[in-house]
C-alpha cells in the first residue's frame, strides 16, 4: 500500500495568513484527495486533486479559499488562504486509484489564533 | 449523500462481538471501512465492491447487501486494540468518479 507523508504535522497561524500543506506519496497514484476533519467529527472531502488539470471541489469549498496544486503523480499541495478561526481543523490528504483503497497521511493539525 | 452509521457508539468487554452498520439511500459501487484512533490517521480495514464477496481477515469481516445498499462490519472476540472510531466510506460512481463520502462514525470502546 502507498505510504503518504504530509507536512507540516501541526501549525499555529495568525488570522488572515495562508498556509500550504504538502502531501507526498511514495508511488505514482492516479487520484489524490484532500479532506477536513473537525475534532470528533467525520471526514469531509474538500476536493480531488487532478494531475495536469484543475482540482474538482466539493460543494461549500472554493478554489480561492483552498487552492490546490498537483504537479505530478506523487505530490500535491493544499493552501488554506486568508485563515480565520473557523479554519481550525485537521486536514488530511489521501491517495488511491481504481478499486483500491484510499490511504491517508497523518494529517495537519491547524490552529488559527 | 452521507451514509448513515449505527450505532453511534458501543461499549464492549474484551472478547465480546459487535456489528456496525452503514446504509445509503443511493445505489453504491463500493463501501470502504476505516478505523481511526484518537489523534491518528484513519487506517484502511477493507473494501466491499458491488458484486464482490464478503471480505474478512482474522476476527474482522464485512458484508455488502447491494439490494438494500447496506454494509455491516463484524468484529468478533474483540480486543483492546479494536477501540477507536469506525467510519464507512461509500462510493457511488466507481471508475473515474472515485470519491468517498464518509458516515459520521461509530465510537467503539473495548474495556478489559
Amino acid at each position: 500500500s502507498a505510504v503518504i507523508s504530509q507536512k507540516p504535522s501541526r501549525d499555529i497561524c495568525q488570522r488572515g495568513t495562508s498556509l500550504t500543506i504538502q502531501c507526498q506519496v511514495d508511488s505514482q497514484v492516479t487520484m489524490m484527495f484532500w479532506y477536513r476533519q473537525q475534532p470528533g467529527q467525520s471526514l469531509t472531502l474538500i476536493a480531488t486533486a487532478n494531475q495536469g488539470s484543475e482540482a474538482t471541489y466539493e460543494s461549500g469549498f472554493v478554489i480561492d479559499k483552498f487552492p490546490i496544486s498537483r504537479p505530478n503523480l506523487t505530490f500535491s499541495t493544499l493552501t488554506v488562504s486568508n485563515m480565520s478561526p473557523e479554519d481550525s481543523s485537521i486536514y488530511l490528504c489521501s491517495a488511491g486509484q481504481g478499486d483500491q483503497p484510499q490511504h491517508f497521511g497523518d494529517g495537519t493539525r491547524l490552529s488559527i489564533l | 449523500q452521507q451514509p448513515v452509521q449505527s450505532p453511534q457508539a458501543v461499549i464492549l468487554r474484551e472478547g465480546e462481538d459487535a456489528v456496525i452498520n452503514c446504509s445509503s439511500s443511493k445505489a453504491l459501487y463500493s463501501v470502504h471501512w476505516y478505523r481511526q484512533k484518537h489523534g491518528e490517521a484513519p487506517v484502511f480495514l477493507m473494501i466491499l465492491l458491488k458484486g464482490g464477496e464478503q471480505k474478512g481477515h482474522e476476527k474482522i469481516s464485512a458484508s455488502f447487501n447491494e439490494k438494500k445498499q447496506q454494509s455491516s462490519l463484524y468484529l468478533t472476540a474483540s480486543q483492546l486494540s479494536y477501540s477507536g472510531t469506525y467510519f464507512c466510506g461509500t462510493e457511488m460512481g466507481g471508475g473515474s468518479n472515485y470519491k468517498l463520502t464518509f458516515g459520521k462514525g461509530t465510537l467503539l470502546t473495548v474495556n478489559p
